[in-house]
């Protein structure tokens, strides 16, 4: 079974500074991997997704993340955050060619001015 | 193109009364979605449909929850009779493809009295 895990529930960060929210996944098979943001009373949104190739993929708004098959991780990175990117973003996990999504609880971003 | 619309946006309705939410996906995107998603937490499968077909409702409470896609388009979920623990965020995705990629609607706030 595949299950997603994100290490941190809150991460309060000022605005310009660097940010990284962490996620792993367990799954005995191949899988695709994503990043999603919910912002206040809206539905989720794509920020970037893996499915194959380069370890490192970048997405909308200035993020990216990075496959790492070895330590089975997804860690979303920006490297300087805005007001804006306030918002909770979750780290989901599909087995390759199938469509059952798991999801993680989710971690939420907090940018002080 | 038009998004993945549901409604009602926001309901409130007394213990044991019924409630009913629509779903319409991207037009093309054959695989609908229904999730669930407690405060706090990450979404979390409720159904799936490939056109008008469920090919993964074990995780719907069947006792009380049912749904329907009878066109293969726009779908419904229904709660009868709502439960105080029924109150969460009823979000509806489709996608298009084996990717796994979702997009969300902005989901339907049921708040049970």
């Amino acid at each position: 079974a595949q299950s997603v895990t994100q290490l941190d529930s809150q991460v309060p960060v000022f605005e310009e500074a660097p940010v990284e929210l962490r996620c792993n996944y367990s799954s005995s098979v191949s899988v695709y991997l994503f990043w999603y943001v919910q912002y206040p009373n809206q539905g989720l949104q794509l920020l970037l997704k893996y499915l194959s190739g380069s370890t490192l993929v970048k997405g909308i708004n200035g993020f990216e993340a990075e496959f790492n098959k070895s330590q089975t991780s997804f860690h979303l990175r920006k490297p300087s955050v805005h007001i804006s990117d306030t918002a909770e973003y979750f780290c989901a996990v599909s087995r390759s060619g199938g469509f059952k999504t798991i999801f993680g609880a989710g971690t939420r971003l907090f940018v002080k001015a | 193109e038009a998004g993945v619309v549901q409604s009602p946006r926001y309901k409130i309705i007394e213990k044991k009364q019924p409630v009913a939410f629509w779903c319409n996906p991207i037009s093309g995107h054959n695989t609908l979605y229904w999730y669930l998603q407690n405060l706090g937490q990450g979404p979390e499968l409720l159904i799936r449909y490939e056109n008008e077909e469920a090919v993964d409702d074990s995780q719907l409470p069947k006792d009380r929850f049912s749904a329907e896609r009878l066109k293969g388009v726009d779908s419904t979920l229904k709660i009868q009779p709502a439960e105080l623990g029924d109150s969460a965020v009823y979000l509806c995705a489709s996608s298009r493809g084996e990717t796994g990629e979702l997009f969300f609607g902005e989901g339907s706030r049921l708040t049970v009295l």
